[in-house]
């Protein structure tokens, strides 16, 4: 079985530029959550959608968003980018109703020039 | 919020057991401890949870004090292809989201 699959693997971006982000979860997994992790530090919470829907988001700026499609594959996106948005971008994809499992894709990494 | 803290890093020989530390005192009676390892260039991966008991898997052991203010992840004999970080991990509600709050995490090194 493919694992959660991320694309592109690598992205260089200019500051003010807009970025889209994909990831594709494991068959039969219905919840995508997204993560931002900054050289040298753990993950970071931004989204988690179940069902197409928000579940909740983390302490981002609105410049982040986010959409959950009818195959569970979601995306994110994000405006404005500024130097700090370099970082790996986590998905993870889990369960409905488990806290254990979630498995991560390998991540985008972004750099903003 | 309920946090972890571990330390920056450990070192352990190959073939030997590392017990890798844990502590999360504001830790409430029904939250899971998780252990997630992230390897190089790669995204975390679970290792295992608990909530009360010591808990055994293919991977490693997970030994929960008593009174679950800590937590000890033992890995019964090191290989270098466990030299990663090491995250101990609370989940908490942000909405109606689940979330994996990670600390820094302890990296591993494994000497051969």
């Amino acid at each position: 079985d493919a694992g959660v699959t991320q694309s592109p693997t690598h992205l260089i971006k200019t500051r003010g530029q807009q970025v889209t982000l994909r990831c594709s979860p494991i068959s039969g997994h219905k919840s995508v959550s997204w993560y931002q992790q900054v050289l040298g530090q753990g993950p970071q919470f931004i989204f988690q959608y179940y069902e197409k829907e928000e579940r909740g988001r983390g302490n981002f700026p609105d410049r982040f968003s986010a959409r959950q499609f009818p195959n569970y594959s979601s995306e994110l996106n994000v405006n404005a980018l500024l130097l700090g948005d370099s970082a790996l971008y986590l998905c993870a994809s889990s369960p409905q109703g488990t806290d254990y499992g979630y498995t991560f894709g390998s991540g985008t990494r972004l750099t903003v020039v | 919020d309920a946090k972890t803290t571990q330390p920056n890093s450990m070192e352990s020989n190959e073939e030997e057991p590392v017990h890798l530390p844990c502590n999360h005192s504001t830790i409430s009676g029904t939250d899971y401890i998780h252990w997630y390892r992230q390897l190089p260039s790669q995204g975390p991966e679970y290792v295992i949870h608990g909530l009360t008991s010591n808990v055994n898997n293919r991977m490693a052991s997970l030994a929960i004090a008593e009174d679950r203010k800590s937590s000890t992840l033992i890995l019964h004999r090191a290989t270098l292809r466990d030299a990663a970080v090491y995250y101990c991990i609370l989940i908490i509600s942000s909405g109606s989201a689940r979330q994996l709050t990670f600390g820094s995490g302890t990296q591993l090194t494994v000497l051969p």
